[in-house]
């Protein structure tokens, strides 16, 4: 099952300019956290933001998170060509007392042109 | 960070063999893994959560038999695909993560069935 959706599905920007990704969930979280995916490899892990926390920084990540409006937001400052991935939100959540499983987002494509 | 190794990186079998992927946490012993299948340009989607000592969870729609989970120790869930189809051809992804905390994930197997 998949919980969230992100958009937009695919940005193309300039380098040095900022990326805005935005991911919307359905239900209550425990956390939720960005990853990035370079094409056909493994997921690395960018920032977590626990859900009663409305903003984190990392570097030149930020994340925010507004559990009312059930949405969080990726932005990257000062892009760069290495920033080309495909960024994607997970939720964790507990279901019925269940492992904290991550459910991910649809994911955006980022293209980022030196 | 932790690492989550996953082997083999990819696969190529024969119509209606079995093919076995490793998950293996490295560093930290991992009583719960999660198997992510990806098709091209899609999201993750989670298969079944896998139980160190008991069986596998299975989200719905994933045939418990087709895809089979042993969780025999702390450090090692395997995924088996039986009797591959070219419709199982897909990118396959563990991870491993202790609650309320960042996911590892392994690098994915590409599985191709001819």
């Amino acid at each position: 099952s998949q919980q969230g959706e992100e958009d937009p599905q695919a940005l193309s920007i300039q380098e040095g300019e900022n990326a805005t990704m935005n991911c919307s969930y359905k239900t209550s979280i425990n956390n939720l956290q960005w990853y990035r995916q370079n094409s056909g490899r493994g997921l690395v892990h960018l920032i977590l933001i626990r859900s009663n926390e409305r903003e984190k920084h990392s570097g030149r990540l930020r994340v925010t998170l507004d559990t009312s409006k059930k949405s969080s937001s990726l932005l990257i400052t000062a892009s760069r060509a290495a920033d080309t991935a495909s960024y994607f939100c997970a939720t964790a959540s507990n279901y019925g007392g269940a492992t904290n499983k991550l459910i991910f987002g649809t994911g955006t494509l980022l293209a980022v042109q030196p | 960070g932790a690492v989550v190794s996953q082997h083999p990186s990819w696969v190529i079998c024969k119509s209606g063999t079995s093919v076995k992927i490793e998950c293996r946490s490295l560093d930290f012993q991992a009583t719960t893994m999660f198997w992510y299948r990806q098709f091209p340009k899609q999201s993750l989607m989670l298969m079944a959560t896998s139980n160190e000592g008991s069986k596998a969870t299975y989200e719905q729609g994933v045939e418990k038999d087709k895809f089979l989970i042993n969780h025999a120790s702390l450090t090692l869930s395997t995924l088996t695909v039986t009797s591959a189809h070219p419709e199982d051809s897909s990118f396959y992804i563990c991870s491993a993560r202790r609650p309320n905390t960042e996911a590892f994930f392994g690098q994915g197997t590409r599985l191709t069935v001819v």
